[in-house]
């Protein structure tokens, strides 16, 4: 598949909020992907956003959507340090039901 | 549980050989996929199966060889004619409709010696 954009790594204290952004390829992508890696793990679905809407709010997790810019983003309230992990964030390809996943953001919450 | 399993967790290979990648589901799930990570890399996808006797290739397909017999089976042959095998390799599984969570194995770490 075309490349899903993340940046690499994220540095963020403790309490303060985390954003992680990406940039997904195909502008007909229904739905859209945050999905969590902790260190020799599977990936964990934390939340997804229809391709209608804005903004979905779960919790302490918040994403953007922005179609025009085909810009995805997660923000993080209050990081605490069990968040560190590697995020991914990823879109429907075109047939079928595969996920065309970023190479994945590592965050890195310190005291 | 309800849940996607693989086996191993770890696996060695010498070179020359091949060696089959477990993966299993009691979801019911219709979908199932393989993809590969490695560090920078991301995941990439190797092979998927929306139907049972049926899949595709993905985008790094070459060096593998999948088969889907049985709906909660989707094992992964690494053949000896991949030639950068160690790697890890995470299995998930999805109901097949257009929004529906794909759920993950643990992974297996392949390592070639």
């Amino acid at each position: 598949g075309e490349d899903v954009e993340q940046s690499l790594f994220l540095s963020v204290r403790e309490g303060d909020s985390s954003v992680i952004n990406c940039t997904y390829t195909d502008s007909s992508s229904t739905y859209l992907y945050w999905y969590k890696q902790e260190p020799g793990a599977g990936l964990q679905l934390l939340t997804y956003i229809f391709s209608n809407m804005d903004m979905k709010q779960d919790q302490r997790l918040t994403v953007l959507l922005n179609k025009k810019d085909k810009h995805l983003s997660l923000r993080i309230a209050d990081t605490q340090t069990g968040d560190s992990a590697i995020y991914f964030c990823a879109e429907r390809y075109d047939s079928g039901y595969a996920l065309n996943f970023g190479k994945g953001t590592s965050l890195l919450v310190t005291p | 549980d309800g849940g996607i399993t693989q086996s191993p967790k770890y696996l060695f290979r010498k070179e020359g050989q091949n060696v089959t990648l477990s993966c299993e589901q009691n979801l019911n799930h219709d979908a199932m996929y393989w993809y590969r990570q490695d560090p920078g890399q991301g995941l990439r996808l190797i092979y998927y199966s929306q139907i049972v006797n049926d899949f595709q290739k993905g985008d790094i397909a070459e060096g593998y060889s999948v088969s889907r017999e049985k709906k909660e089976s989707f094992p992964l042959t690494v053949t000896s004619a991949q030639k950068n095998p160690t790697a890890f390799y995470l299995c998930a599984s999805s109901a097949g409709q257009q929004n529906t969570e794909a759920f993950f194995g643990q992974g297996t770490r392949l390592t070639v010696v």
